[in-house]
């Protein structure tokens, strides 16, 4: 059963706009989350994190918000450029045991249109 | 910057093979991961190990093993290569279990 759900596959956005990429959870024992960019043929690229102690972090354009009651986060883009166009994964830690693994979700692919 | 060295971007074996596949890093982390990627299964964790010499298993670590007999080296090994291991294999490390997760940039594994 997925614990981390990314329930759009794909999402596409006009350039300039705003993106938001969304993210549930099931485990509330996560207690830091990352958001991850992927393009074809290259391996994962980390974009920014938030531990569950915040609701918000920001990085230049990329905003993530993290909600602790719904379970849920979002990663805001803005303003989308055609080279966000990449596969987005969102991660959770799992604090769990003495490893702390990262729970994935399945990534939800972000087209930015010129 | 991390740097995460796979050995190899592509790579094709037969079916009954022995492979493996190497990872190398030169930053001194502690972590290091193995995943496969595959079309809407997202990441899957094969393997990871948190030292020299120790390892522990991941989600499907069946058909696999690794081998860390150095800090900076994570080898994966498919024992009996199979056609439902064609895939791409990640590697990734972090410096320790509260930092991100750095990746390579993959080994296309094509078992025929």
């Amino acid at each position: 059963d997925q614990q981390v759900k990314q329930n759009s596959p794909s999402l596409s956005v006009q350039e300039g706009r705003i993106s938001i990429l969304n993210c549930d959870y099931t485990n509330s024992m996560f207690d830091y989350f990352l958001w991850y960019k992927k393009y074809p043929a290259e391996g994962p690229t980390f974009l920014i994190s938030i531990s569950s102690i915040k609701d918000k972090n920001e990085d230049g354009r990329f905003t993530v918000f993290l909600n602790k009651s719904a379970k849920h986060l979002s990663l805001h883009i803005v303003p989308s450029q055609p080279g966000d166009s990449a596969v987005y994964f969102c991660a959770a830690v799992d604090n769990a045991g003495n490893n702390r693994k990262l729970i994935w979700g399945l990534g939800t692919s972000l087209a930015v249109n010129p | 910057d991390v740097k995460v060295t796979q050995s190899s971007r592509y790579l094709v074996k037969r079916t009954g093979e022995k492979v493996f596949l190497e990872c190398v890093q030169d930053m001194d982390h502690e972590n290091m991961f193995w995943y496969r990627q595959d079309p809407g299964l997202g990441l899957r964790l094969i393997y990871f190990s948190y030292d020299v010499k120790m390892k522990e298993k991941g989600d499907i670590p069946e058909g696999y093993s690794v081998s860390r007999e150095k800090k900076e080296r994570f080898s994966l090994i498919l024992e009996s290569a199979s056609t439902n291991q064609t895939s791409m294999y990640l590697c990734a490390l972090s410096a320790n279990s509260n930092q991100p997760q750095h990746f390579g940039d993959g080994t296309r594994l094509s078992i025929l």
